[in-house]
């Protein structure tokens, strides 16, 4: 179990630019969360994948996002066209779901910088 | 919509002090709460996870309570370190997401 990782750790980048951020969950989860996090703000929800299957979406979420599980494996998060209020850490999550029993594992997030 | 909630925002204690952060949600309706710290500028580290049907969970220094009729989560923490220091979030597990609550920031004073 070498646990959740995200690539890259930072990302800055220019308004206007577009930037995809990976996630590697651990290898038998069969979810996968995308969240992202302000600071002084808890983790707020973006999107979730039960194995390669994109289930919901954040109503929050403008069309500039959009992420990708091929596979069932790792995944993307993409943002198109950046804007200086998506500077924030987005953060990964992984876990291997049941009906009652669900825990969550967390990467050490990609903090984005936008300039 | 499940709201969560905790306070104080932040908290200052001496070393060796115990202490209690709270957590308080809006819909008695969760399969689980999982308490997590996060560290500046990092990841979050899940510390313990309660379930729906259980009171109690223990881990080291750590206790976690769950109330699920009053809508309220408790951390105890025994004998506080300056380690201890960071942020400490719950979140509870509706069918399809987690909700997060904004944090408790302590510092432990050595």
């Amino acid at each position: 179990d070498t646990g959740v990782s995200q690539d890259p750790r930072h990302k800055i980048t220019k308004r206007g630019q577009n930037v995809t951020f990976r996630c590697d969950p651990i290898s038998e989860h069969n979810r996968l969360y995308w969240y992202r996090q302000t600071l002084g703000q808890g983790p707020e929800f973006l999107t979730y994948f039960q194995n390669e299957a994109q289930l919901e979406k954040s109503r929050l979420l403008s069309d500039r996002f959009s992420a990708e599980r091929p596979k069932g494996s790792f995944s993307t998060l993409e943002i198109q066209r950046t804007e200086q209020g998506d500077s924030a850490m987005y953060l990964c999550a992984s876990s291997f779901r049941t009906e009652l029993n669900e825990k969550l594992f967390f990467g050490s997030g990609t903090q984005l910088s936008v300039l | 919509k499940q709201e969560v909630t905790q306070i104080p925002a932040a908290l200052s204690v001496p070393e060796g002090e115990n202490l209690v952060l709270n957590c308080s949600f809006t819909d008695s309706a969760i399969y689980n709460l999982q308490w997590f710290r996060q560290d500046p500028g990092k990841g979050l580290t899940s510390l313990l996870l309660i379930q729906s049907s259980q009171r109690e969970q223990t881990s080291g220094r750590l206790n976690a309570s769950l109330d699920k009729s009053s809508g309220r989560s408790t951390l105890y923490i025994a004998a506080s370190q300056p380690g201890d220091s960071a942020t400490y979030l719950c979140a509870v597990r509706g069918y399809n997401q987690f909700y997060f609550g904004t944090g408790t920031s302590l510092t432990v004073i050595p």
